[in-house]
């Protein structure tokens, strides 16, 4: 159980083009979601909280202008990487929690994205 | 200084050895604690969760360390297969719930 899906696995895209990921939780609702990002060799990093129903919650210095996150239902959270630069080729990895405030998160696999 | 630290290794570790990391964290009003384990290019994984009392699960044994502020993950009879980075993470469960996590901790077991 507590299958994460990520789509998808992988994305090269140009300059100033615009990408969905998508996170779905399988067999569990998920009231919380989290989208992290993991630069090379370097610890993941939050980018924002997403609830179901309600706006994201991005930590300091991530744009949410750039990084528009929508949590429409309880299975489903998507990230949308808008106008990408080089500079934003990155793993995005989103998580999702069982039960909230358990503290204890399942991870999709991951989206690698390069920006050309 | 970090919220959460850990050493980054690497650790060279001889398959069957037993290894020990240590992770610090800050904030004492962290409740909850865990381990997670990260290979090469691929999203973490939890590996186990810890509790007060310490628990254990196989060849790995979490404890806590609340006057310290450590937490501690042991692994016995390391296989080859227990190579990867593990991550330590807290969760300080206030008005800012945020899982905190170190930097991780690369292990290289050899054959």
């Amino acid at each position: 159980g507590a299958v994460v899906s990520q789509h998808p696995s992988w994305v090269i895209c140009k300059s100033g083009t615009s990408v969905k990921i998508e996170c779905r939780s399988l067999d569990f609702q998920a009231t919380t979601m989290f989208w992290y990002r993991q630069f090379p060799k370097q610890s993941l990093m939050l980018m924002a909280t997403s609830n179901e129903g309600s706006k994201a919650t991005y930590e300091q210095g991530v744009e949410k202008d750039k990084f528009l996150i929508n949590h429409a239902s309880l299975t489903l959270s998507t990230l949308t990487v808008t106008s990408a630069h080089p500079e934003d080729s990155s793993f995005y990895i989103c998580s999702a929690e069982t039960r909230q405030g358990a503290g204890e998160q399942y991870f999709g696999p991951g989206t690698r994205l390069t920006v050309t | 200084r970090k919220e959460v630290e850990q050493d980054p290794g690497p650790f060279n570790v001889p398959e069957g050895a037993t290894v020990a990391f240590n992770c610090t964290y800050s904030n004492s009003a962290s409740q909850s604690f865990f381990w997670y384990r990260q290979d090469c290019r691929k999203e973490p994984k939890l590996l186990m969760s810890v509790y007060s009392s310490g628990n254990e699960d196989g060849r790995f044994t979490a404890q806590l360390n609340r006057a310290s502020q450590y937490i501690s993950l042991l692994i016995r009879d390391s296989k080859l297969s227990d190579s990867a980075t593990y991550l330590c993470v807290v969760n300080t469960m206030d008005s800012n719930y945020q899982l905190i996590w170190g930097a991780g901790t690369k292990l290289i077991i050899k054959p």
